[in-house]
């Protein structure tokens, strides 16, 4: 069955980088669009980043564009995201989620991981 | 950007009533919309894609419609697993751009 499982967060200070990690099992990978989504504390949810099948275009809310980067390793599975310049308002969980179909929706999610960036 | 306009924020239902939820977003989006169902502390759920089509697995008391700029989550016979928030998010920008509504929550009457 597919799964996606997420690591990586953790508690950071601001300024300081994070890389988180989804990694990717029962589908075939390298076939599959794949996103970052967040939700802060309490919040809605907010599409953060994706990146094409191979790797080779990748696309950022403008909330992070310029201080993280998505990327992939089709060869291992798993998803990156790079956080850097990290703000108190990048507090949030951290889903990956993949994107399927001709309307683009995203059917598996993995259980997210917490980023907390604190003082 | 497209913004997605959800309402209502909230709403109390009982058991057995029937639910719906809107959205609308700022520019057209042709069908490209779809609804996920968040539980606290769980993932999103995707439930319906491209405005009307049934994710499988998802229970048949669950569709969405289109009228024009609004799309409609219906909820035809309210369950107790069935109390979480609602997102619409909209999938129709290229490049990749996508949003979200801010989100409805519905509670126990």
């Amino acid at each position: 069955q597919v799964q996606l499982v997420e690591s990586g967060g953790g508690v950071v200070q601001p300024g300081k980088s994070l890389r988180l990690s989804c990694a990717a099992s029962g589908f075939s990978f390298s076939s599959y669009f794949m996103q970052w989504v967040r939700q802060a504390p309490g919040k809605g949810l907010e599409w953060v980043a994706a990146v094409s099948y191979d790797g080779d275009k990748k696309y950022y809310a403008d909330s992070v564009k310029g201080r993280f980067t998505i990327s992939r390793d089709n060869a291992k599975n798993t998803l990156y995201l790079q956080t850097n310049s990290l703000r108190d308002d990048d507090t949030a969980v951290y889903y990956c989620a993949r994107e399927a179909g001709a309307s683009n929706y995203f059917d598996y999610w993995g259980q997210g991981t917490l980023v907390t960036v604190s003082s | 950007d497209i913004q997605m306009t959800q309402s209502p924020s909230s709403l109390s239902a009982s058991v057995g009533d029937r639910v719906t939820i809107t959205c609308r977003a700022s520019q057209s989006i042709s069908s490209y919309l779809n609804w996920y169902q968040q539980k606290p502390g769980k993932a999103p759920k995707l439930l319906i894609f491209a405005s009307s089509s049934l994710q499988s697995g998802v229970p048949s008391r669950f569709s969405g419609s289109r009228s024009g700029p609004d799309f409609t989550l219906t909820i035809s016979s309210l369950q107790p697993e069935d109390f979480a928030t609602y997102y619409c998010q909209q999938s129709y920008t290229d490049p990749p751009e996508w949003t979200f509504g801010q989100g409805t929550k519905v509670e126990i009457k």
